[in-house]
């Protein structure tokens, strides 16, 4: 069964601090992987894409990785600020059919003062 | 403002009413896509048009839902004999892609319904 598992379900830390979210993956084939931030009460956001041959990916602050080999992939936030407090989305893109980006239930993430 | 568009941003409806909920995509997005989201939940799949074709449903949509894109640019989203479970966040998403590949989603800011 095509599944994507986020870990932990949230997390609290002080702004400044350094921060990594999990997502673990059975989706197959595999396409891409995104994170996604989401805002409350609005859309998400993409933040980043790989794809199966990338490892890395970095936007600003935010560093995603991938190992394919294990279907691991984490975000990592440096330097936390107060705007980062959202609940941070990894989607896998994959499987067979016209549709298929399996959502994961998200991380919520607040960043305090 | 180019992005994907919702209307209405809030619902406030009666147990058994009908609603209705618009999106509009990108404008040169070819794929859209329903989600519906409730507290504390990621994002769950409900149907994707593309143009003006739907080509998959979730089991989540019941016959009270129907979606259209009559025109393969907006949507609606109608929900008939509202239930209170109904009350969740809806989702759009566009995308520009082929009959192939996942390309990104572009998120609208959501439709928020409340069913009393």
């Amino acid at each position: 069964k095509n599944q994507v598992e986020q870990s932990p379900q949230s997390l609290i830390i002080l702004e400044g601090k350094n921060c990594t979210l999990q997502c673990n993956y059975t989706v197959s084939p595999f396409s891409n992987l995104r994170w996604y931030k989401q805002d409350t009460g609005r859309g998400p956001v993409s933040l980043t894409i790989m794809t199966f041959s990338e490892n890395t990916k970095s936007n600003g602050r935010y560093t995603a990785t991938l190992d394919a080999d294990t279907k691991q992939s984490s975000l990592h936030i440096t330097a936390s600020q107060l705007s980062d407090s959202a609940s941070y989305i990894c989607v896998v893109s994959g499987g067979s059919g016209t549709y298929k980006y399996i959502f994961g239930t998200g991380t919520r993430l607040k960043v305090l003062a | 403002d180019t992005g994907v568009s919702q209307n209405p941003r809030h619902k406030i409806t009666k147990r058994g009413q009908n609603v209705t909920f618009r999106c509009d995509p990108i404008s040169e997005h070819n794929r859209l896509y329903w989600y519906r989201q409730t507290l504390g939940q990621g994002p769950e799949f409900l149907t994707y048009f593309q143009n003006e074709a739907q080509l998959e449903k979730s089991r989540l949509l019941s016959d009270r839902f129907s979606a259209e894109r009559p025109k393969g640019s907006f949507s609606t989203l109608e929900i008939q004999r509202t239930e209170q479970g109904d009350s969740a966040m809806y989702l759009c998403a566009s995308s520009l892609g082929g009959t192939s590949g996942r390309p990104q989603q572009f998120f609208g800011p959501g439709t928020r319904l409340t069913v009393l």
